[in-house]
């Protein structure tokens, strides 16, 4: 019965290849989120999407593309690998759409491109 | 450019005594704030949150304070328990602009509490 969940929990690739890490929430909450955590460990915000709107942090390379086939699910998309995309990613989903509002994480995903 | 700062990268505390950690922001258009708790190779849990039109929120052993002149808010754990050994985030997030709704992460505090 997890709230929000990731796969694969560890994803190991080659430059070049493209891979795709997938996140569902049961919570019902209208906003999903891909979120990267870097080798610093900061935590910063990729996609915010919900229904209506999908919205992209400008300094994310267009090798990156959610998808969402339903509310439940926000898929991340990431096309030719390159090593600096190493790093763990977050989904996370929030009740409201647009506004403040608290998020609820999944386990992460720890991506290393070789 | 940082937006949410936690100048302090570790913390170490004895069980039973009182934890502070801090952050600092420099957005005022943030109006919600929240902390997570981080164990290694899990995501970011939910602990406690505040709106900007409070300056106290508490539950249980947690107390979130905001000074919103100093742009300031801090965590308080009382008392420390050796299970609150994790990494924590301050979180910003605001009403307001594009990116609404997006939280803005500090770089987290590691607090070790010892027996």
């Amino acid at each position: 019965d997890t709230a929000v969940s990731q796969t694969p929990k560890y994803l190991v690739t080659q430059m070049g290849n493209d891979k795709s890490i997938k996140c569902e929430q049961n919570l019902g909450h209208d906003t999903m989120y891909w979120y990267k955590q870097d080798s610093k460990k900061f935590l910063k915000i990729m996609f915010s999407y919900n229904n209506k709107e999908l919205i992209i942090n400008e300094t994310v390379p267009n090798r990156f593309s959610p998808k969402s086939p339903d509310k439940a699910h926000l898929n991340l998309h990431i096309n030719s690998l390159e090593l600096g995309d190493s790093a763990v990613y977050f989904c996370a989903s929030s009740l409201l759409a647009g506004g403040p509002d608290t998020q609820y994480f999944g386990p992460g995903t720890r991506l290393t491109v070789l | 450019d940082q937006q949410v700062k936690q100048n302090s990268p570790s913390l170490s505390v004895q069980e039973g005594r009182i934890s502070i950690l801090n952050c600092d922001y420099t957005n005022s258009m943030f109006d919600y704030f929240l902390w997570y708790k981080k164990y290694p190779a899990e995501g970011p849990t939910f602990l406690i949150s505040i709106s900007s039109i409070k300056d106290k929120n508490e539950d249980g052993r947690f107390t979130v304070f905001l000074n919103k002149s100093a742009k300031h808010l801090s965590l308080h754990i009382v008392p420390s328990q050796p299970g609150d050994s994790a990494v924590y985030f301050c979180a910003a997030t605001s009403n307001y602009g594009g990116s609404q709704g997006n939280l803005i992460f500090g770089k987290g505090t590691k607090l070790s509490v010892k027996p």
